[in-house]
């Protein structure tokens, strides 16, 4: 099955630094990866996801990026802001998976 | 948000209870999931509903037994629960079993077993 590691599991940068979250995943056949974030006490939230056929995504200040040849992905923020922070979740997926393959999450933390 | 719902919110039962988990859809989606939330653990896939279909998940403790009786609304049937079985359990739902569609998340049900 797949195995999604996600670093780092903590993360803390100044406000208006960017911030880089990367995830590596085992299974070559996976082709779908979104990733998800938690602020505390709520549920989780799509906030970006990517297919393997682009190897780049942008929405505003959040980006994700793809390399299907090295199994990793990342998630940039650029100019982070203090509603940035929360937990974000990578996860992977592919045809005839069942459900996605969740990372253990990185705890996302803006200091003033 | 009231997309996805999830009943209660929160529940301590002892080891010895029966309690139920619910989790209800407003969007009109086809498939139903209910995922296991665990301090510095990974989301867990318990199990999987497609038109109201399970698929099965032989890693899942039969402790757990899930129901959906219809594609809005799903269950989550708890027995003998163990203390180790503490965790935010998630409900989510998207439009096709797919793994490329979109998941919803409810809000939770954060349980406690003493």
């Amino acid at each position: 099955g797949e195995n999604v590691e996600q670093h780092p599991s903590t993360l803390s940068v100044q406000e208006g630094d960017s911030a880089v979250i990367k995830c590596t995943y085992s299974d070559s056949a996976s082709n779908y990866f979104p990733w998800y974030k938690q602020e505390l006490g709520k549920r989780p939230q799509l906030i970006i996801d990517i297919r393997s056929n682009v190897g780049e995504k942008k929405d505003q200040r959040i980006a994700v990026t793809l390399n299907k040849t090295a199994k990793h992905f990342s998630l940039h923020i650029t100019e982070t802001q203090p509603e940035d922070s929360a937990v974000y979740f990578c996860a992977a997926g592919g045809f005839g998976a069942d459900g996605l393959t969740f990372g253990k999450g990185t705890h996302l933390i803006i200091q003033p | 948000e009231t997309g996805v719902t999830q009943t209660p919110r929160h529940l301590v039962m002892g080891m010895t209870n029966k309690k139920s988990l619910k989790c209800e859809q407003h969007l009109g989606h086809n498939a139903m999931y209910w995922y296991k939330q665990s301090a510095k653990k990974p989301l867990e896939l318990m199990f999987v509903y497609s038109l109201e279909e399970r698929v099965e998940n032989n890693s899942v403790p039969s402790r757990f037994s899930p129901e959906c009786p219809n594609s809005s609304h799903l269950f989550l049937h708890l027995h003998t629960l163990q203390p180790e079985d503490s965790a935010l359990y998630l409900c989510a739902s998207s439009q096709d079993r797919g793994v490329t569609d979109t998941q919803y998340f409810g809000p939770g049900t954060r349980l406690t077993v003493l």
